[in-house]
């Protein structure tokens, strides 16, 4: 499963909102648990990836609610609604429906 | 959460081998499916294996298929990585991930270079 990701680079200024899309070669619902298995990471420089959302729209535990995600089937959307200075950074996508798993090649975020 | 601390890794000649540990602390690691995820200097993610609960389902990425042997080991709280044949595509940082069902917790990551 082939994920990609637009745009690549997003200039956004604090307090502004920002989005970012996750576009899946296939479907990414699970017909026999109707999840669809669609995750948002964050690694920031010199840090570990850490997960924001999982399963399409599920805040990861401590995850301010300013992150949310949505989308269906092979398109997906991670909004911020107000972009702070510790948001900057490269979020990926990750599928996890099937293995192979699956990486977007990365959104980097940066202050405009 | 798992809390993940990552050992092993460094400098080997092509061809050569290497062994990468995860040690996590917290109960719920023998309920935790386990991952290695790696990065290549300046590039983006890339999933290598998984390992289920109790070792019954166990998977690969085609680029380290018969070179790479996850296991792990519930009564030490232990995750390992075997590296054989090693190719200088295999220089990364490597990340130990986990979690029930999803990569809630990251190890700090290890560097592995792959250079004669």
């Amino acid at each position: 499963i082939v994920l990609t990701q637009t745009p690549l680079s997003l200039p956004v200024t604090p307090g502004e909102p920002a989005s970012i899309s996750c576009r899946s070669s296939q479907s990414l619902l699970d017909s026999d648990d109707g999840n669809t298995y669609l995750d948002w990471y964050l690694q920031k420089p010199g840090q570990s990836p850490h997960l924001l959302i999982h399963t399409l729209s599920s805040r990861a535990s401590g995850v301010p609610d300013r992150f949310s995600g949505s989308g269906s089937g092979t398109d997906f959307t991670l909004n911020i609604s107000r972009v702070e200075g510790e948001d900057f950074g490269v979020y990926y996508c990750m599928q996890r429906l099937e293995f192979p798993f699956t990486f977007g090649p990365g959104t980097k975020v940066d202050i405009k | 959460e798992l809390h993940l601390v990552q050992s092993g890794g460094g400098l080997v000649k092509p061809g050569g081998s290497l062994r990468l540990s995860c040690a996590a602390s917290g109960f719920t690691f023998s309920v935790s499916n386990m991952n290695w995820v790696r990065q290549a200097p300046g590039k983006g993610l890339e999933w290598v294996s998984s390992i289920s609960r109790n070792s019954t389902y166990i998977f690969y990425a085609d680029s380290v298929k018969g070179r790479f042997t996850i296991s792990r080991d519930n009564a030490k709280n232990s995750l390992s990585l075997h590296m054989n044949n090693l190719r200088g595509e295999d220089t990364a940082v490597y990340y130990c991930a986990g979690g029930y069902d999803i990569l809630d917790s990251w190890g700090q990551g290890t560097p592995v270079t792959v250079s004669s």
